[in-house]
């Protein structure tokens, strides 16, 4: 079963700090990979997608995301947060080759930006 | 900009009730599902549905539970008897033309179970 890792899960910095949070996967096929973020009180909205390609793909509102297939990883940054960025942030994978399409969710990492 | 939406907001219940939780998902979009996270662990995958068929569905997703989308805007998620372990964050999401696509969510249910 597909399994996904994220550690750190609570983040708290300043802005303007950069900012990385990690995820790992356990699935070795094709994936689709996902960022959804979470902000108070607000619905779950995709930040960015990885499904082929170029392995650095940059999202909205200044985020990027690196899938390194070797190290089942990946992993989210922001050069510099803003308070705006106070948020929770969801790891989400799709192994495809099972032929179904749940996502699997890491566990989240609660951002708090202090301005 | 399309949102997929969820009513209600909060359920409170009584354990052993059946409760039926509802939404709407994007208009043009064929693949829906449900979701669901416990208070302070991940968000877990209960259905998937197609066709008017459920494609998939999880270890969770037990005789207690149904899905049906009885018109052609609703998706509906049903409890039979509600336990206290089905307390959580129900999320409905859908996805347009392939079910790999991005999942969209609606903001959440409530469930409390008394």
């Amino acid at each position: 079963a597909q399994s996904v890792s994220q550690h750190n899960h609570h983040v708290i910095l300043s802005e303007a700090a950069s900012l990385e949070l990690g995820c790992n996967y356990s699935y070795g096929g094709t994936v689709n990979l996902f960022w959804y973020v979470q902000y108070p009180g607000q619905h779950l909205q995709l930040l960015l997608k990885y499904f082929s390609g170029d392995p650095l793909v940059k999202g909205i509102k200044g985020f990027e995301a690196e899938f390194i297939k070797s190290k089942f990883s990946f992993n989210l940054r922001k050069p510099s947060v803003q308070w705006s960025d106070t948020a929770e942030y969801f790891c989400a994978v799709n192994a495809i080759l099972y032929g179904n399409n749940r996502l699997a969710f890491g566990k989240g990492n609660q951002v708090v930006v202090i301005p | 900009e399309p949102e997929v939406t969820q009513t209600p907001s909060h359920q409170v219940t009584q354990m052993g009730q059946e409760v039926i939780l509802r939404c709407v998902p994007i208009s043009n979009h064929l693949y829906f599902y449900w979701y669901r996270q416990i208070l302070g662990q991940k968000v877990e995958f209960l259905v998937s549905f197609y066709n008017n068929e459920i494609s998939e569905k999880s270890e969770i997703f037990d005789d207690q539970f149904s899905v049906e989308r009885p018109d052609g805007s609703n998706f509906t998620l049903k409890i039979r008897s509600t336990k206290l372990e089905d307390s959580a964050m129900y999320f409905c999401a859908s996805s347009g033309t392939s079910g790999y696509n991005e999942q969209f969510f609606g903001p959440g249910t409530r469930l409390t179970v008394l």
